[in-house]
């Protein structure tokens, strides 16, 4: 069953803190997103990739930079965790050319972040 | 003001009964996608629409591009539909990587009662 894996369910950690969120995909992939998902405000795009090394800017990259060096890997990294970045964290993939269009994205389970 | 607005933000149900999820969008949109996210947290995309209507099961969506709606309709409702469901709108962007952007509503929580 293919699938995307997001490394931890639930995750609490100090504010100030550098974390490290993992998601590893087995689809090969090309493209693969990070979401934050917050109450009242829906999903919004955080970062996305294209290829192995690349990366884009999502509506919110504020705070978090993203690493790939493996084309099943995707990481997302909050330099200095603050509570504003409390939130459900998702990660997705879909085939090259598909844009991030829902109808071919395969989404990870998500991971809660709690930052005190 | 958000670019994509669902209504209602929480629905309860009984089992059997028909249900209607509301999305109006300010946005030009080159298609428009219906998802449902489970307790697990996982979201699978149910529909793409860019016109008229379609069916799976016993989901129906449509979407009128004049109005700016669409409406995603649960005939006998079960208490496995229970889900978060979020409509998001799909609208085409420039640049040398032709990545879509989308625009998200904030999702309807629905609970069906056995």
């Amino acid at each position: 069953d293919v699938k995307v894996t997001q490394s931890s369910r639930y995750l609490v950690k100090r504010t100030g803190e550098k974390v490290f969120l993992e998601c590893v995909q087995d689809m090969d992939h090309e493209n693969m997103f990070w979401y934050r998902q917050d109450p009242g405000l829906g999903l919004r795009l955080i970062y996305f990739s294209y290829d192995v090394k690349m990366k884009e800017k999502g509506d919110i990259p504020e705070g978090y930079s993203v690493s790939r060096e493996k084309k099943e890997r995707f990481s997302l990294i909050l330099e200095s965790a603050s509570t504003n970045q409390t939130s459900m964290y998702l990660c997705a993939s879909s085939l090259p050319g598909q844009g991030g269009s829902f109808t071919f994205a395969t989404f990870g389970s998500g991971t809660r972040l709690t930052v005190v | 003001k958000n670019e994509v607005e669902q209504s209602p933000q929480n629905l309860t149900a009984q089992e059997g009964e028909f249900i209607t999820i509301n999305c109006s969008y300010s946005v030009g949109i080159s298609a428009l996608h219906w998802l449902q996210q489970h307790p697990g947290g996982g979201i699978v995309s149910l529909f793409m629409l860019s016109s008229g209507k379609k069916k799976h099961g016993r989901l129906i969506a449509t979407i009128n591009i004049q109005e700016k709606h669409s409406s995603l309709h649960i005939t006998a409702s079960h208490p496995r539909d229970s889900a978060v469901y979020i409509c998001a709108v799909r609208v085409r962007q420039g640049g040398a990587y032709n990545f879509n952007k989308f625009y998200f509503g904030s999702g309807t929580k629905l609970n069906v009662k056995p």
